[in-house]
């Protein structure tokens, strides 16, 4: 969506590798997420971070870091990459309590 | 039991009739209530909020919140082809990263 994309949009990984996603924001937004969908599992949060070097856990943290480094990037790592983590994920914006707003997403596929 | 149940559907309808879609939830901290469309393939889209108990109103799309009954619905009324998507229903409560606690959508078509 506008103000907000995502890199890369496909990636195939193998098992054991080092991943990173991507996400950049041009609206200035304090918050931003990062989210995994998966079919019956919808989204599940990974990571979130409320300003810049502040981040914390999601639902679903185990095997994920991340990094923010400036208010508009925000980076997801796999550290090292297992067929589980074949996913979709979204990255997503916000600043009020009711609003996130989400970019185009990510197929990551890991063989 | 998840916080937020959605029924998973598929739902699906024919052009022009009244939809109604539905989540129900355990927490009744949630003070903010959300609505995203998501096309095949697409990011999320923010349809509609509402905070607290009541009725809101966008073009075709009603909001409905049950604060009570820890029920919120979406009507969508007239629907369009161009409404098949998945509906995913969204909560929030004032905590450190604003999170959002999501069900798991329900995927609808509309059949011209």
């Amino acid at each position: 969506d506008a103000g907000i994309t995502q890199s890369p949009r496909h990636k195939v990984t193998e098992t054991g590798t080092p991943v990173t996603l991507r996400c950049h924001q041009t609206e200035n937004h304090r918050y931003m997420y990062w989210y995994r969908q998966d079919p019956g599992h919808g989204l599940r949060l990974i990571h979130y971070s409320y300003g810049v070097k502040d981040t914390d856990k999601g639902e679903v943290s185990d095997g994920y870091s991340v990094s923010r480094s400036k208010t508009e990037d925000f980076l997801l790592t796999l550290e090292s990459a297992t067929s589980s983590q074949t996913s979709v994920y979204f990255c997503a914006m916000g600043g009020q309590i009711y609003e996130q707003y989400f970019g185009p997403g990510t197929r990551l596929t890991v063989t | 039991q998840k916080e937020v149940e959605q029924d998973p559907g598929p739902l699906s309808v024919p052009e022009g009739a009244i939809v109604s879609l539905n989540c129900t939830y355990s927490n009744s901290a949630f003070q903010y209530f959300m609505w995203y469309r998501q096309y095949s393939r697409k990011g999320p889209e923010l349809l509609m909020y509402t905070y607290s108990s009541g009725n809101k109103e966008d073009g075709r799309f009603t909001a409905q919140v049950d604060k009570s009954s820890k029920y919120i619905s979406l009507f969508i009324r007239d629907s369009q082809p161009s409404d098949s998507a998945t509906y995913l229903c969204a909560m929030s409560v004032q905590n450190t990263g604003n999170q959002f606690y999501f069900g798991t959508g329900t995927s609808l078509t509309v059949i011209p």
